[in-house]
């Protein structure tokens, strides 16, 4: 079965700085795909970058990247430029690739907090 | 607008009595699901639906009944809720169920069951 893990229960950055979130998973597929997604306070899960397994090219959407890392199977987030509207739990998901059964699994969370 | 609803928002309810959670989702996606998110384990998912009048067990099944009769609606139904399915439900649809396909997510449902 496959596995996420988010070993960052809790990070923090000062407004303007960079942060890196943390995602390893485990599966022995290897059409897949990786996501990150947002939960403001709203609770609302909004998609924030995703990542296809089988391009080498790591993701990028604004001021979020991913850092792709397919042999050690990890898959991590940094947020640039990080602004007080970024403070919000960030969630690690993965989903098998083909005509799976499109389940997401996702990891335990991460809270990140900004600072002014 | 393109979006998926659920209803109620919030409920609070007591052991044993039966409750339905609605979800909607006016994109004509095949592929709907729902999730449970309780602290520390992330969200997991409950059951799924593949498209009309076809649907499986996720991860965390039990207790719960889902039904499709209508690509729009897929309602997840607790007869006879207990104190541990206190928690916060999510539906999910995409196009289909594609692992490529994008998840989209409704607003939440906050349950408390005492």
């Amino acid at each position: 079965a496959q596995t996420v893990t988010q070993s960052q229960p809790e990070m923090s950055v000062q407004e303007a700085e960079t942060v890196t979130l943390s995602c390893t998973y485990d599966t022995s597929e290897s059409d897949y795909y990786l996501f990150w997604y947002k939960q403001p306070p709203s609770r609302q899960m909004i998609l924030v970058i995703r990542q296809e397994a089988y391009k080498q090219q790591n993701a990028t959407e604004n001021r979020f990247s991913v850092n792709f890392q397919k042999a050690a199977k990890s898959f991590s987030l940094k947020i640039s430029d990080s602004q007080l509207g970024d403070a919000a739990m960030y969630f690690c998901a993965y989903r098998a690739g083909g005509t799976s059964y499109g389940k997401l699994t996702f990891g335990q969370g991460t809270i990140l907090t900004v600072h002014p | 607008e393109a979006q998926v609803t659920q209803n109620p928002r919030y409920l609070i309810t007591v052991t044993g009595k039966k409750l339905t959670v609605t979800c909607s989702q006016n994109m004509n996606h095949e592929y709907m699901s729902w999730y449970r998110q309780d602290p520390g384990l992330g969200l997991r998912q409950i059951y799924y639906s593949m498209n009309v009048e076809v649907t499986d067990k996720g991860d965390v099944p039990e207790g719960y009944k889902v039904s499709r009769k209508e690509k729009r609606n897929f309602p997840l139904i607790l007869e006879s809720p207990s104190p541990n399915q206190t928690s916060l439900y999510f539906c999910a649809s995409s196009l289909n169920s594609g692992g490529g396909e994008t998840q989209y997510f409704g607003p939440g449902t906050r349950l408390l069951v005492l």
